[in-house]
């Protein structure tokens, strides 16, 4: 059974730094790309960012390139994320989400997903 | 905001088939890209609906189908039951964002 499970949220003050984790399960990890997928309190879906399954390709959405950095322990079956300058608008639930698809990954779809958590940004 | 854009709300009585829109461009749906829906029912994460446009996962009752023709996309859920209450969402990649983008979402109500 695939599991996700995020860790690592919680308050944080403007301009401050937070690291998530997922840890991953029951499907072989390094065989596959991944992606953080955030979601403000009462909004939609944003997608963040995504790595290869080697770790070599990362991508990030333009709202946080350059704060934000993905990366992956094929060794430990997890996956983080590297928040910093963070700012009011990246409050959110972050679910982390293992990807699929045939051919590029220009194609991918979301197949599992974690339950979240939630990073507040706040004075 | 999302390049993706899909009715704010449907609603339906049980037994009536409902359809959402997801309206793209030529940077997106329009290039090629694949189109897939998700599901969240309250309080819990996303689950995939629709994969490659019009592909349903394992699982998921085939009351639900997608289809996709030119810059835009469709859900449609067939025989409405009350457990469809949800948000749902298309997901596509845009060549000019270079990334994964989401539809605005669409709340369907169960009348």
């Amino acid at each position: 059974e695939v599991q996700l499970l995020e860790s690592g949220g919680g308050l944080v003050q403007p301009g401050g730094s937070l690291r998530l984790s997922c840890a991953a399960s029951g499907f072989t990890f390094r065989s596959y790309a991944m992606s953080w997928v955030r979601q403000a309190p009462g909004k939609g879906l944003e997608w963040v960012s995504a790595i290869s399954g080697s770790g070599g390709s990362t991508y990030y959405a333009d709202s946080v390139k350059g704060r934000f950095s993905i990366s992956r322990d094929n060794s430990k079956n997890t996956l983080y994320l590297q928040m910093s300058s963070l700012r009011a608008e990246d409050t959110a639930v972050y679910y982390c989400a293992k990807a699929r698809g045939s051919g590029s990954y220009v194609q991918y779809y979301f197949d599992f997903w974690g339950q979240g958590t939630l990073v507040t940004v706040s004075s | 905001q999302s390049v993706l854009t899909q009715p704010p709300s449907v609603s339906g009585a049980p037994g009536q088939r409902v359809t959402i829109s997801c309206t793209g461009s030529s940077s997106n749906i329009g290039a090629g890209y694949d189109v897939h829906w998700y599901q969240q029912l309250p309080g819990t994460a996303p689950k995939p609906l629709i994969y490659g446009n019009s592909n349903r996962p394992s699982g998921v009752p085939d009351r639900f189908s997608g289809s996709k023709s030119g810059t835009s996309a469709s859900l449609a859920i067939s025989g409405l039951q009350a457990e469809d209450e949800a948000d749902y969402y298309c997901q596509s990649y845009d060549s000019s964002l270079s990334g994964y983008v989401f539809g605005t979402g669409t709340k369907v109500t169960v009348l």
